[in-house]
């Protein structure tokens, strides 16, 4: 069964500055979509980037980039220049063949004024 | 900007009684979704439902719930008995096309008591 670790409970950042959130994954697929979604406290669920595995090219958007390896079923979220807006749980999600998506405990960003 | 949305915002029941869950997915979707996010918890995958009929469900999915979509825009989740344990937030959600980003609703909170 495919599973979706989020090893970090919570981060904090500082304004301005770059945080890393991390997610790895287990799957014996070798074709499968990777999704970073945020909510903030009024809980609903945003997406915030998305990932083919088939594409090397790593996902960007705006100030929110992914690692994405591959071997190491590793997709890592880095936020650039963060904002106090960006405060929020974190979620690294993987659809499967069915196109469920499977969910990781999720990752809660502090931003420090 | 299209998005997708649910009703209520908040429902309180019973315990042992029926509830729907409503939802008007974005317009051109085709695929559409359950989830559910016991507080404190993964959110968790429960059925999605393509061409009038499930497509795949999760073995939460069990005989107490049941999904359908009674005209051409809205996707209902119906828990016929409800439990304790089914108190969480209920999120929708729709794609166009299997593998692409799934849109969430603001949720349904249920609480059961």
């Amino acid at each position: 069964a495919q599973t979706v670790t989020q090893s970090q409970p919570e981060m904090s950042v500082q304004e301005a500055e770059t945080v890393t959130l991390s997610c790895t994954y287990d799957t014996s697929e070798s074709d499968y979509y990777l999704f970073w979604y945020k909510q903030p406290p009024s809980r609903q669920m945003i997406l915030v980037i998305r990932q083919e595995a088939y594409k090397q090219q790593n996902a960007t958007e705006n100030r929110f980039s992914v690692n994405f390896q591959k071997a190491a079923k590793s997709f890592s979220l880095k936020i650039s220049d963060s904002q106090l807006g960006d405060a929020a749980m974190y979620f690294c999600a993987f659809m499967d063949s069915n196109y469920q998506l499977i969910w990781g405990a999720g990752t809660k960003l502090i931003i420090k004024p | 900007e299209p998005e997708v949305t649910q009703t209520p915002s908040h429902q309180v029941t019973q315990m042992g009684q029926e509830v729907i869950l409503r939802c008007v997915p974005i317009s051109n979707h085709l695929y559409f979704y359950w989830y559910r996010q016991i507080l404190g918890q993964k959110v968790e995958f429960l059925v999605s439902f393509y061409n009038n009929e499930i497509s795949e469900k999760s073995e939460i999915f069990d005989d107490q719930f049941s999904v359908e979509r009674p005209d051409g825009s809205n996707f209902t989740l119906k828990i016929r008995s409800t439990k304790l344990e089914d108190s969480a937030m209920y999120f929708c959600a729709s794609t166009q096309s299997d593998g692409y980003e799934q849109y969430f609703g603001p949720g349904t909170r249920l609480t059961v008591t």
